[in-house]
């Protein structure tokens, strides 16, 4: 059981590049989570969605855009990379309904220079 | 947006110290507090998920309380380790599917 696979694990991008991080999870979960993670400020929402064909946005949406077309896949797209968008993205999957923790993927660190 | 603060930042501890720290967080429109334990270079792993005023889980050495009347949960560490050393999150849920997570107590544990 693999549970939140992410890739890359690590790239670095030029300004103005566009990229896309992948997020699979293979435990059926309805709910899925991006977030960034930034020195001293924890984790900050940027997307999330509640099934397939549905997505919202966080806390910190600017600058990216999400899509869910199955329930497995719930990739982030950066269309023109900035160097505000340097960070860790991790990305997390829950089952939907009922309370229960999120299961985090090992995270895709992105540099852009 | 749900403001939800842990204390302290970080913490140093000497091993077999017991410790514990805090997570605050809103009264009202609250939903559910979960813990999660995250090591460096990898990801956070979920400790507790409570939900009820007065709630108490237990892991091993790790437990964790919870008053939602006035917002807070502490999370105990009994005979702390070396393995015990990483960041502590707490987050919020507030009955919309998101989590607003704090930003962490650092611990780390010396030998």
């Amino acid at each position: 059981n693999a549970g939140v696979t992410q890739t890359p694990k690590f790239r670095i991008l030029k300004i103005g590049q566009s990229m896309t991080l992948q997020c699979a999870q293979d435990m059926n979960h309805n709910y899925m989570y991006w977030y960034r993670q930034d020195p001293g400020m924890g984790l900050k929402l940027i997307y999330y969605s509640v099934g397939a064909g549905i997505t919202d946005k966080g806390e910190v949406p600017n600058g990216y855009n999400v899509s869910r077309s199955t329930t497995e896949d719930f990739p982030l797209r950066l269309e023109l990379a900035a160097p505000s968008q340097t960070s860790v993205y991790f990305c997390a999957s829950r089952t939907g309904g009922s309370v229960q923790p999120q299961h985090f993927g090992d995270g895709t660190r992105l540099s852009i220079l | 947006i749900l403001n939800v603060e842990q204390s302290p930042q970080s913490l140093h501890v000497q091993e077999g110290d017991s410790t514990n720290f805090t997570c605050s967080f809103p009264s009202s429109n609250f939903y559910a507090l979960h813990w999660y334990r995250w090591e460096t270079a990898k990801s956070p792993e979920a400790l507790f998920v409570m939900t009820l005023n007065g709630d108490e889980k237990k892991k091993g050495r790790i437990s964790a309380t919870l008053n939602t009347k006035e917002g807070y949960s502490y999370l105990y560490i009994k005979g702390s380790q070396p393995e015990d050393s990483a960041t502590y999150l707490c987050a919020q849920e507030g009955g919309s599917e998101k989590l607003v997570f704090g930003k962490g107590t650092k611990l780390t544990v010396n030998p």
